[in-house]
């Protein structure tokens, strides 16, 4: 059974980068088929959904946050991570990674991370 | 953008109720919907996709129905580990989610 695991800092400053890993297990990235997203839930609120990456580099966005918003997959690591840069307070929230159920349903997201709060805050 | 909302926001309700729950569309997305139950401090469960599709180990008391703009989330059988709060995401063009509606106990 794949998990997927967010890392990275829990305070961020304002107008620097927000930077999270994604590590999977039980699966390998690199076998494609799936596609690897980034979602983000601001506290109390509902979901935002920020990106996808395919195993292959390929990415889409977010138009809203587009501009800000950078996914890189490292397969040697069996990782992939999110950069959101010049954060505000309104970036706060729970980062969430996950994947999609597979069989060409990329926006299904089937296996999701337990979730990572980042603070931004000076 | 393809907004999405949903109604009752809250909504109570015994075990054993028959629950409905509806999303709706600002434009058509044809069946490209999904539905989650998220719990607190948890990561949300896909329970159906592509409107009424079931996924894999969820229960049958679960079902989806709709197409173009307006869609629906029965649960036919209320159980107590039911009670969460559900989203709506459509993935007609990208992805946006409906703002939740929580079911809690009467």
């Amino acid at each position: 059974q794949v998990q997927l695991q967010e890392s990275g800092p829990g305070l961020v400053k304002p107008s620097q980068t927000l930077s999270l890993t994604c590590t999977v297990s039980g699966g390998s990235i690199s076998s494609g088929g799936y596609y690897w997203s980034w979602i983000r839930q601001h506290p109390g609120k509902g979901l935002e959904w920020i990106g996808y990456i395919y195993y292959s580099g390929s990415t889409y966005y977010n138009p809203s946050l587009k501009s800000r918003v950078t996914i890189s997959v490292d397969t040697s690591k069996n990782q992939f991570s999110l950069k959101l840069s010049s954060v505000t307070a309104a970036d706060t929230a729970v980062y969430y990674c996950a994947r999609d159920r597979g069989l060409g349903e990329f926006w299904a997201l089937s296996h999701w991370g337990q979730g990572t709060l980042v603070t931004v805050s000076s | 953008d393809i907004q999405m909302t949903q109604s009752p926001s809250t909504l109570s309700a015994s075990v054993g109720d028959r629950v409905t729950i509806t999303c709706r569309a600002s434009q058509s997305i044809s069946s490209w919907l999904a539905w989650y139950q998220q719990k607190p401090g948890k990561a949300p469960k896909l329970l159906i996709y592509k409107a009424s599709s079931l996924e894999s180990g969820v229960p049958s008391r679960f079902s989806g129905s709709g197409s173009g703009t307006e869609f629906t989330l029965t649960i036919s059988s209320l159980q107590p580990d039911d009670f969460a709060t559900y989203y709506c995401q459509q993935y007609n063009s990208y992805s946006t989610f409906g703002p939740g509606t929580k079911v809690d106990i009467k």
